[in-house]
C-alpha cells in the first residue's frame, strides 16, 4: 500500500545533540513538507520541497535543516540551534497541483 | 495568505448530522478550500476539498457559499470515531501549494 512512513515514532535526545527524523513516501508525489505541532496548537510549516534537490524555508525554519536527494525521501535534521525542539513532527507529501496532502503518523521528539 | 475562521469547539450527538462552519472572507479566485481532520497523536487526514461547487465523498460533503466567503463541512451521521480537530484551510494554487493550518474546530461527539 502507498503511504508515508515516519520513523521513529518516539525519539529522545539530550540537549545539544543533532537528531535526524526520517520521512519516506512511495506515492510518487513530487512535493514533500515538514510541519511542527506543539500541544494544543495547529501545524506550522518548517520546510518544503517541490522537486528533488530543491527545498524552501517555511515559517519556522531556524534551527532545522533538510535534504531532498531522492524523490522518496525528505529527512529533517533538528540541530542544536533549535531552542525548543521538543514537539510532534509531521511529514506530508502531495502531487504538485490541487489535490490533498497525505500525512505520516508523526515523530514525537523529546529533548531532555 | 487568505485566512480562515472556525469555532474553537463544537458538540454533536452520535448518529446526528454535524455542520462545521468556516469563514474565509478574503479568499481569492484560485484558492481551493481543503478540510483535514486530526485525531490525537496522529497526523492529519485529508477529508475533502473543493473550489466552487459542492462536493461529496465517502467521508463528508462540502457546501461552498455562492460568494465563496464561507463553507460548511457536513458529516451526515456523526460517530464516536469522528471526534477530532477539523481544519479548514485555503490552498493557493500558485503559491507552492502549501497548506497553512489554523487552530481548527475540536468536535466532540456524545454517545
Amino acid at each position: 500500500d502507498g503511504g508515508i512512513t515516519q520513523s521513529p515514532k518516539y525519539l529522545f535526545r539530550k540537549e545539544g545533540q543533532n537528531v535526524t527524523l526520517s520521512c519516506e513516501q512511495n506515492l510518487n508525489h513530487d512535493a514533500m513538507y515538514w510541519y511542527r505541532q506543539d500541544p494544543g496548537q495547529g501545524l506550522r510549516l518548517i520546510y518544503y520541497s517541490q522537486i528533488v534537490n530543491d527545498f524552501q524555508k517555511g515559517d519556522i525554519a531556524e534551527g532545522y535543516s533538510v535534504s531532498r536527494e531522492k524523490k522518496e525521501s525528505f529527512p529533517l535534521t533538528v540541530t542544536s540551534a533549535q531552542k525548543n525542539p521538543t514537539a510532534f513532527y509531521l511529514c506530508a507529501s502531495s502531487i504538485t497541483a490541487t489535490g490533498g496532502y497525505t500525512f505520516g503518523s508523526g515523530t514525537r521528539l523529546t529533548v531532555v | 495568505d487568505a485566512k480562515t475562521t472556525q469555532p474553537n469547539s463544537m458538540e454533536s450527538n452520535e448518529e446526528e448530522p454535524v455542520h462545521l462552519p468556516c469563514n474565509h472572507s478574503t479568499i481569492s479566485g484560485t484558492d481551493y478550500i481543503h478540510w483535514y481532520r486530526q485525531l490525537p497523536s496522529q497526523g492529519p487526514e485529508y477529508v475533502i476539498h473543493g473550489l466552487t461547487s459542492n462536493v461529496n465523498n465517502r467521508m463528508a460533503s462540502l457546501a461552498i457559499a455562492e460568494d465563496r466567503k464561507s463553507s460548511t463541512l457536513i458529516l451526515h451521521r456523526a460517530t464516536l470515531r469522528d471526534a477530532a480537530v477539523y481544519y479548514c484551510i485555503l490552498r493557493a494554487y500558485n503559491a507552492g501549494n502549501m497548506l497553512t493550518f489554523g487552530g481548527g474546530t475540536r468536535l466532540m461527539v456524545k454517545p
